[in-house]
């Protein structure tokens, strides 16, 4: 398994400005991601960070709007750039680990942003 | 186009009452079906990994099957504490290493005292 954790949990934040939030795992993976969950819906990928290349971002997501920065093996970042009251959502990372059957993929606790 | 569908969206509970919650795909190819428990305000918690049809996984009260176009999975002698939405997520070959997970809408469970 993976223990992930991720600042802020929540922020309250202005339109038009960015913020930032930090994905941390406690071990080394290949492959992180960044889901968006908007209120009462369920969750959709925005990007799969993989450390050492480019993002790569789904369809109706794009760089200006969600650069994503994967430092190295442990850790992301993505921010939520130009914000408007429709960035109002849960942000969760997520990352795949390698196991017996191959592979599971485990969430953070998410960010809560609103946007005012 | 890969879709996941659940049912029921809303499901409530005698304790100790048990039933199934039921996610439909359809997929060009499975490369593994995920079942997730969340907890409001909190991220999905794992609970199953199922990759081919016929398996089958069990974890305490819950049990997670596999078919080529459903899974289901079974709460046996339900608590309240079994209170959450879960979430089944299917993850196509088509999608190669992106690692892209598409997931139903929920299924909220309540389970009453």
């Amino acid at each position: 398994s993976a223990v992930i954790s991720q600042k802020p949990s929540r922020d309250i934040c202005q339109r038009g400005t960015s913020l930032t939030i930090q994905c941390q795992v406690d071990s080394q993976v290949t492959m992180m991601f960044w889901y968006r969950q908007q209120p009462g819906q369920s969750l959709t990928l925005i990007a799969t960070a993989n450390q050492g290349s480019e993002a790569t971002y789904e369809s109706g997501f794009v760089i200006d709007k969600f650069p994503i920065s994967r430092p190295n093996l442990t850790f992301s970042t993505l921010t939520v750039s130009n914000m408007s009251p429709e960035d109002s959502s849960i942000y969760l990372c997520s990352v795949e680990v390698p196991s017996g059957n191959p592979y599971e993929q485990y969430f953070g606790p998410g960010t809560r942003l609103t946007v005012t | 186009e890969d879709q996941v569908t659940q049912s029921p969206e809303a499901l409530r509970l005698q304790e100790g009452e048990s039933s199934s919650l039921n996610c439909s795909y359809t997929v060009s190819g499975l490369r593994g079906l995920f079942w997730y428990r969340q907890d409001p305000g909190k991220g999905p918690e794992f609970l199953f990994t199922l990759y081919s049809a016929g398996e089958e996984k069990e974890k305490e009260r819950l049990k997670a099957t596999l078919t080529k176009k459903e899974s289901f999975l079974h709460i046996t002698a339900p608590k309240p504490e079994d209170s959450a939405t879960y979430l089944c997520a299917v993850h196509p070959y088509g999608s190669g290493n992106t690692g892209k997970l598409i997931f139903g809408q929920g299924t909220t469970l309540q389970v009453k005292p």
